[in-house]
């Protein structure tokens, strides 16, 4: 079936840059995205998220932005820092709810050098 | 408010045994999720529980399966262990009909 995924398994960022972690989905029933950070030994973490009527939505440090055309999703962390250090996980939900629920891509890892 | 819990933290199990994982929601959700994360992998749907019946599952054999008691709180379990079942299982809750889920922090499996 269609599902979530991810460019780049990992990405490496100097401390204090911004960082930009690519999602690519396919299923163009969703209508809802969201980011989670996932840090070692931990479950995911609610990061930010937006619904398909809108092509972006800013957090604290965060923003997410939707390109239905392309079907991309996108999360950018400003001035990283490193806490920021995790996996991150984008994850979908076809309009309706979809009988899975979310579907999560692989993952992201990011990882901030000092 | 407390977030999601689950117990144990650890387990370790021998390849045939069974295995029980619980789950207590946020207060007031009545909606749960079971995921597998196997390492280096992405969050595998595996059961979906809402006031008490089973939504949907994923594509998991039928060894895996569990309930959702009236307070909510979930149990996951799984028979005839194997050692592919080793993984990190994630439960989630959220309110019926919304989106987003709470994770708790999981419990690490280990079949031996």
């Amino acid at each position: 079936g269609e599902s979530v995924g991810l460019h780049l398994p990992t990405l490496s960022v100097q401390e204090g840059d911004n960082s930009i972690i690519n999602c690519a989905y396919s299923n163009s029933a969703s209508d809802y995205f969201i980011w989670y950070k996932q840090e070692s030994g931990k479950g995911p973490q609610f990061i930010i998220d937006i619904r398909s009527n809108m092509d972006k939505r800013q957090g604290q440090r965060v923003t997410v932005l939707l390109n239905k055309t392309v079907k991309h999703l996108s999360l950018q962390i400003a001035a990283t820092q490193p806490g920021d250090s995790a996996v991150y996980f984008c994850a979908e939900r076809q309009s309706g709810g979809g009988a899975d629920g979310l579907t999560f891509g692989k993952g992201t890892h990011l990882i901030i050098q000092p | 408010e407390a977030g999601v819990t689950q117990s144990p933290t650890h387990l370790i199990k021998t390849r045939g045994q069974q295995a029980t994982l619980r789950c207590s929601p946020i207060s007031g959700h009545t909606s749960v999720y079971w995921y597998q994360q196997a390492l280096g992998l992405g969050l595998q749907f595996l059961l979906w529980y809402d006031e008490g019946e089973e939504r949907n599952r994923g594509n998991f054999p039928p060894r895996f399966s569990g309930r959702q008691f009236p307070n909510y709180s979930s149990e996951l379990n799984v028979n005839a262990l194997e050692l592919e079942d080793s993984a990190l299982y994630l439960c989630a809750s959220s309110l019926e009909g919304a989106y987003g889920y709470t994770f708790g922090s999981g419990t690490r499996l280990t079949v031996v």
